[in-house]
Order: structure tokens, then C-alpha cells, then sequence
């Protein structure tokens, strides 16, 4: 695609509930990066993807969280059993060889 | 983890010039990066400096030191549509060199 694509734009979540979050990077691009930022904050980063090689979870700060990556395309992250201190806007940004990293929009998460 | 510290917030006038510092520990050769991000928005790339100097784009310009851990990006001629934060992300290694430091707030006033 022409961007970075991120769905939803806006999730509400009950605490406990799961919710997945979905992330189209840009065509071509071989890495593939999600971050969490909550409301005044920098970019916490989250797990990296590159090719077909094993993912960076570094930056995942729980066994709550994980993402998934088919091939260079598609990005899941998945929030287990939700809680409030999980309310941020999760980015996504996709770079060629780690190049410049594009961003999307971001999902604007809110765990009530 | 990475050390990487820039002033939390700035402010300047209109038309003036501002300096945003970023000091880092972490080590790499790839090169470093400054993002501009509005309230609300995404992050867009300004610039990326894989050699030491001075990098200079239209009104914005960026300085790296290697070996000193250091950066600046330089706005000139400030508008009010630089109020934004300013995030630099250090050298890494492949695939390491976007990780983020803490972002600067500049406000522009009139």
C-alpha cells in the first residue's frame, strides 16, 4: 500500500477482555516495528520484526503481550486480559533495511 | 538498555533558532535518526546522519558525533508550526536503531 495502515483507529476494551491490533506495512519493506505511547510520553518500544528471522521481544512487557508477523506482510499484537495501565496508542512503522522508519496512524487503545 | 537523554521540554520564539541536544550510550553502525511529532500524530522522519558533522536540509540542520555520543538538530527561522516534539533515535546496530529517546516538547510563541 501507499502507507502505513494500522486497524482499528480507536479501540474500547473492558479490562480482562483480549484485543488484537493489526498493522499493514508498507510493500517491500522487510522490517517491521511496533511501539506503545501513552498520553505525554516518548515511544516505548515494543518488538521488531525483520524478515524471516526470529523476532526482537525485547521491548514486550509482559508475557501479555505478543505480536505475530506472516512473511513481510501482516502484523498482529495481541493484549491478553487487558488492564487499564494498557491504555496508549500503539504505533506501527515499517522500514526498508532499516532505513527510515514510515509510521501509521496508530491505534488509540482505552481499557475501561 | 539504552541511556539516552534529551531535555525534556523547550520553548522559543518565532523567527529565533533552537538547538535540541541528545546524548546517547548506546553503540552501533548504523546511523541516527530525529522525528518530528505533532500532538495527535504520528512521527515523520527530518533526518539521518550516519557520518559525524553537520547535516543541513532547508531550515532544519543535524549534527552527530560518534565518539562523543552526541547530536543536535538545529531549527532556524522558527514558525509556529514547529511547536512539536522532537525525538532522536541513536545508532544501533542492524535493525536496533530505532529505539527512541524520551522526545523534547519545543513550543514556537509568537
Amino acid at each position: 500500500g501507499a502507507g502505513v495502515s494500522q486497524s482499528p483507529s480507536n479501540k474500547v476494551t473492558e479490562k480482562g477482555k483480549d484485543v488484537e491490533l493489526r498493522c499493514d506495512p508498507i510493500s517491500g519493506h522487510t522490517a517491521l516495528y511496533w511501539y506503545r505511547q501513552r498520553l505525554g510520553q516518548g515511544l516505548e518500544f515494543l518488538i521488531y520484526f525483520q524478515g524471516n528471522s526470529a523476532p526482537d521481544k525485547s521491548g514486550l512487557p509482559s508475557d501479555r503481550f505478543s505480536a505475530e508477523r506472516t512473511g513481510e506482510s501482516v502484523s498482529t499484537l495481541t493484549i491478553q486480559r487487558t488492564q487499564q495501565e494498557d491504555s496508549a496508542v500503539y504505533l506501527c512503522a515499517s522500514s526498508l533495511d532499516g532505513r527510515e522508519a514510515f509510521f501509521g496512524q496508530g491505534t488509540r487503545l482505552t481499557v475501561v | 538498555g539504552q541511556n539516552i537523554d534529551q531535555p525534556t521540554e523547550m520553548t522559543a520564539t518565532e523567527g529565533a533558532i533552537v538547538q535540541i541536544n541528545c546524548t546517547y550510550q548506546t553503540s552501533g553502525f548504523n546511523g541516527l535518526f530525529w522525528y518530528q511529532q505533532h500532538a495527535g500524530e504520528a512521527p515523520t522522519f527530518l533526518s539521518y546522519n550516519v557520518l559525524d558533522g553537520l547535516e543541513e536540509k532547508g531550515r532544519f540542520s543535524s549534527f552527530l558525533s560518534r565518539s562523543k555520543g552526541y547530536s543536535y538538530l538545529l531549527l532556524k527561522e522558527l514558525q509556529m508550526k514547529d511547536s512539536a516534539s522532537y525525538l532522536c533515535a541513536p545508532p544501533g546496530n542492524y535493525g536496533q536503531n530505532f529505539v527512541f529517546g524520551p522526545g523534547t516538547r519545543l513550543s514556537v510563541l509568537p
